[in-house]
């Protein structure tokens, strides 16, 4: 596509239920990111891939945090029994390389956790 | 580890005034150093990326340099308008480390 898209946009959930993020980069850029914005705050790195792989998962949060992503492309960011504290905005983010290649973001999406 | 700092942290100018948004970064190491603008409830949009070999970077009314032994970018706004109000990040990229955010300068120009 002709930029990195999310959805859903935004998505209200109760605590305790499970939530899928998606993420779908810029045709061909390999190195996909997922950074967490809350209220008031600054980006937090969460997970980035490479390809299909996930060489750094040191950002998650904790074990109710996963990501995967499937034939180089899309990906989805779960979070298993949600909490209020994961409320926030969870962006994504793709580039053609990860180290020298300009980062893109798609428009976020707004989590709320009631 | 790479910190990233931007100050100040708010700035508010007439419109027309030129401006100078600060970002310093500790690690010198680093591969590039993007400017990002996001306006309130968005995503993020690149406005310039500097590779580790440049000095600065332009377009339009935006200026950005980088002198990566004092660990510092400018990002110079040139005639500003109320249309540039918005929040503008840094970010580093260093090592095997996805991009470091500073935590942004909050822009306002007044008509």
């Amino acid at each position: 596509g002709a930029g990195v898209s999310q959805s859903p946009s935004n998505k209200v959930t109760e605590k305790g239920k499970d939530v899928e993020l998606r993420c779908d980069p810029i045709s061909g850029h390999t190195a996909l990111y997922w950074y967490r914005q809350s209220l008031g705050q600054g980006l937090e790195f969460l997970i980035y891939f490479q390809g299909n792989s996930a060489p750094d998962k040191s950002g998650l949060p904790s074990d109710r945090f996963s990501a995967e992503r499937t034939g180089g492309s899309v990906s989805t960011l779960t979070i298993q029994r949600t909490q209020q504290e994961d409320s926030a905005v969870y962006l994504c983010a793709s580039s053609s390389r990860m180290d020298t290649g300009e980062l893109f973001f798609g428009e976020g999406s707004r989590l709320t956790v009631l | 580890k790479q910190e990233v700092t931007q100050i100040p942290a708010a700035l508010s100018v007439p419109e027309g005034e030129n401006l100078v948004l600060n970002c310093s970064f500790t690690d010198s190491a680093i591969y590039n150093l993007q400017w990002f603008r996001q306006d309130p409830g968005k995503g993020l949009t690149s406005l310039l990326l500097i590779q580790s070999s440049q000095r600065e970077q332009t377009s339009g009314r935006l200026n950005a340099s980088l002198d990566k032994s004092s660990g510092r970018s400018t990002l110079y706004i040139a005639a500003s308008q109320p249309g540039d109000s918005a929040t503008y990040l840094c970010a580093a990229a260093s090592g095997n480390t996805p991009l470091v955010f500073g935590k942004g300068t909050r822009l306002s120009v007044i008509a």
